[in-house]
């Protein structure tokens, strides 16, 4: 089964307005971190964000927030006064704590913004 | 945070051959961590790699096609051996910090972007 689904291939946004991707994911444990990532055309893999499971306030950092809804086992992230520097390819991950300490990763979706 | 460089950024490979690509950090780390990512496609787990230890492999990854080496807490490598087109991907190491406050954060190198012919 899917552990990271994240069901929008691809998003539009124009410049300077607001946009949530979406995340959810799949677990039994009680123990896990959430993870976003920037993937920009270079290739490099930029972190965005962390929430782990008993954080009881959404992560920010900057522009980028995570909305986590635990019930729902969702984590999207939000991404406020969109820049064009902000197209990308954008991967939610998961990592759970009781086994190893691998990343699993959805299929990303990719933001395109427009001017 | 960790700052990662690899060696090299890209290259271009004859199948049969084999490539070794290196990771270095600027701080001492215990878990060291090997993905790939095939054209179009997300992010797999190759391995595990601790200082002292043989890596562990993920299910479909195997020593003899993708050996490391993890000398110490700073550095290490991925052998791709006996190359085919199907290896074409971009291959990164990634390194665990954990911060003070509980935060635990996940860093990639730059990548290597390689293209086997």
């Amino acid at each position: 089964a899917q552990k990271i689904t994240q069901t929008q291939p691809g998003m539009f946004v124009q410049e300077k307005e607001a946009v949530t991707l979406d995340c959810t994911y799949d677990t039994s444990d009680q123990s896990y971190g959430l993870f976003w990532y920037k993937q920009p055309s270079s290739g490099e893999m930029i972190f965005l964000i962390y929430q782990g499971s008993y954080d009881e306030q959404n992560a920010t950092e900057g522009r980028y927030s995570l909305n986590f809804q635990k019930a729902r086992k969702s984590a999207n992230l939000v991404i406020s006064a969109s820049q064009l520097g902000d197209s990308a390819m954008y991967f939610c991950a998961m990592r759970e704590t009781s086994g190893s300490e691998k990343l699993v990763f959805g299929k990303g979706t990719k933001l395109t913004v427009n001017p | 945070s960790a700052v990662i460089s690899q060696k090299p950024s890209r290259d271009i490979c004859q199948r049969g051959t084999s490539l070794t690509i290196q990771c270095q950090v600027d701080s001492q780390v215990t878990m060291m961590f090997w993905y790939r990512q095939q054209p179009g496609q997300s992010l797999t787990l190759i391995a595990t790699a601790n200082q002292g230890s043989e890596a562990t492999y993920e299910s479909g990854f195997v020593i003899d096609k993708f050996p490391i080496s993890r000398p110490n807490l700073t550095f290490s490598t991925l052998t791709v051996s006996n190359m085919s087109p199907e290896d074409s991907s971009i291959y990164l190491c990634s390194v665990e910090e954990r911060l003070k406050g509980g935060s635990d954060e996940q860093y990639f190198g730059p990548g290597t972007r390689l293209t086997v012919t």
